[in-house]
């Protein structure tokens, strides 16, 4: 149980365009889901939270105009990457909560690794 | 600012050897999980601890929860070169989002 998915697993893609990442929570609901990025031997910093029916919750520093979230269903959340840039090149982590339980646990998606050229 | 401190950052040890990475802080957390993570995929939730002073152990792995609930520490027992990855300690503190440590790069050589 708890699996999480995310599609696609990886995207090249040229400067200027967007490209649109999908997470899925396959055999539970998820309520909130949360992206991460990554980069090359660092941790995982939270970019934004992502509630079901609402506007997600960006975290400082991160372009709500930019990387636009939508959680339209509770087991669906997707970041777009809107006129993506080299700089943006990243590996891209969603994770989702289930909407019940008291042990905070989050389920990882495998990732997307994204390459702007 | 980093809520979480883990170190050390980087540990290359041989197979068979044990090893301890800690994860420290000044925040009470009502939880802490610690996730194993292998390059280019995502995390894997290990373990979840919650009580103060609580112990749990999966196989080769030991996981303790400090007693003020503000750090954790996890021992590996015979290091394996599977066990090699990017361990991360990461902790809820009072809301749904997680606070992640920096994480500790584990290689075990044969």
């Amino acid at each position: 149980g708890a699996v999480v998915s995310q599609h696609p697993s990886w995207v090249i893609c040229k400067s200027g365009t967007s490209v649109k990442i999908e997470c899925r929570s396959l055999d539970f609901q998820a309520t909130t889901m949360f992206w991460y990025r990554q980069f090359p031997k660092q941790s995982l910093m939270l970019m934004a939270t992502s509630n079901e029916g609402s506007k997600a919750t960006y975290e400082q520093g991160v372009e709500k105009d930019k990387f636009l979230i939508n959680h339209a269903s509770l087991t669906l959340s997707t970041l777009t990457v809107t006129s993506a840039h080299p700089e943006d090149s990243s590996f891209y982590i969603c994770s989702a909560r289930p909407g019940q339980g008291a042990r905070d646990e989050q389920f990882f998606g495998p990732g997307t690794r994204l390459t702007v050229l | 600012t980093q809520l979480l401190e883990q170190s050390p950052q980087f540990l290359s040890i041989q197979e068979g050897e044990n090893l301890t990475v800690y994860c420290n802080s000044s925040s009470v957390f009502s939880s802490l999980q610690w996730y194993r993570q292998e390059p280019g995929e995502g995390p894997v939730l290990l373990v979840t601890v919650v009580t103060g002073g609580e112990v749990k152990k999966l196989k080769r792995l030991t996981f303790q929860f400090g007693d003020a609930r503000k750090d954790s520490s996890l021992h590996i027992t015979a290091a394996q070169p599977g066990d090699t990855g990017l361990y991360l300690c990461a902790g809820n503190d009072s809301g749904y989002a997680l606070n992640f440590g920096k994480g500790t790069s584990l290689l075990v050589t044969p």
